[in-house]
């Protein structure tokens, strides 16, 4: 089993939709987990990062955390045709908290 | 967030040869660390590089196939050695500013990779 599972997609949305993307994860240790963005030909780029159970808020993104059944989801409200790119969803812990496990990503695009 | 400048964006290199790849950032920091992402696939932690320690490889990675330097605490590279079409990739470097950026959601921020094709 991986560490970090994430449904590949991918995912067609139209403008305006709202987009849930999800993972789950298998060790409970975990404690911080992130969702990175990536364009094609860029490296990813962070979005959000959680520490505890529960929702965090920013423009457009809802990140959440369920640790009791170790889902991790982010919600983008509105969907825009900028936000067509991969998303890849990382826990981080361990020796360091800079080692990140990532899941295999979710491909979204959102067409005009 | 740091700012990472990765050499080269790209290249197409002959099977046997190998590549070094550049990492500079902006500021200090700890932690260097070196991602794969072969093609359709996410990333792969390759290895991590301390300052003025040997760099600890994951598994499935050794230090003959992918020697890492680290001599200061903005610079390191990875070279890829050997190479074979196996190795075509995304190579990318990544730091770890998480303490020092703690608060502001910066914590981890990545390279904009190096494209390898070995033909």
């Amino acid at each position: 089993q991986k560490e970090v599972e994430q449904d590949p997609g991918p995912l067609s949305v139209p403008e305006g939709a709202i987009v849930s993307l999800n993972c789950t994860y298998s060790n409970s240790a975990f404690q911080y987990f992130m969702w990175y963005r990536q364009y094609s030909r860029k490296g990813p780029e962070l979005l959000m990062y959680t520490y505890s159970s529960g929702n965090k808020e920013d423009g457009r993104f809802t990140a959440q955390v369920d640790k009791s059944s170790k889902y991790i989801s982010l919600f983008i409200r509105d969907s825009q045709p900028s936000d067509s790119a991969t998303y890849l969803c990382a826990r981080a812990g361990g020796t360091s908290y800079g080692k990140l496990t990532f899941g295999q990503g979710t491909i979204l695009t959102v067409h005009p | 967030s740091a700012v990472i400048s990765q050499k080269p964006s790209r290249d197409i290199c002959q099977r046997g040869t190998s590549l070094t790849i550049q990492c500079q950032v902006d500021s200090q920091v700890t932690m260097m660390f070196w991602y794969r992402q072969q093609p359709g696939q996410s990333l792969t932690l390759i290895a991590t590089a301390n300052q003025g320690s040997e760099a600890t490889y994951e598994s499935g990675f050794v230090i003959d196939k992918f020697p890492i330097s680290r001599p200061n605490l903005t610079f390191s590279t990875l070279t890829v050695s050997n190479m074979s079409p196996e190795d075509s990739s995304i190579y990318l470097c990544s730091v770890d500013d998480w303490w020092s950026q703690r608060n502001s959601n910066y914590g981890y921020t990545f390279g904009s990779g190096t494209r390898l094709t070995v033909v």
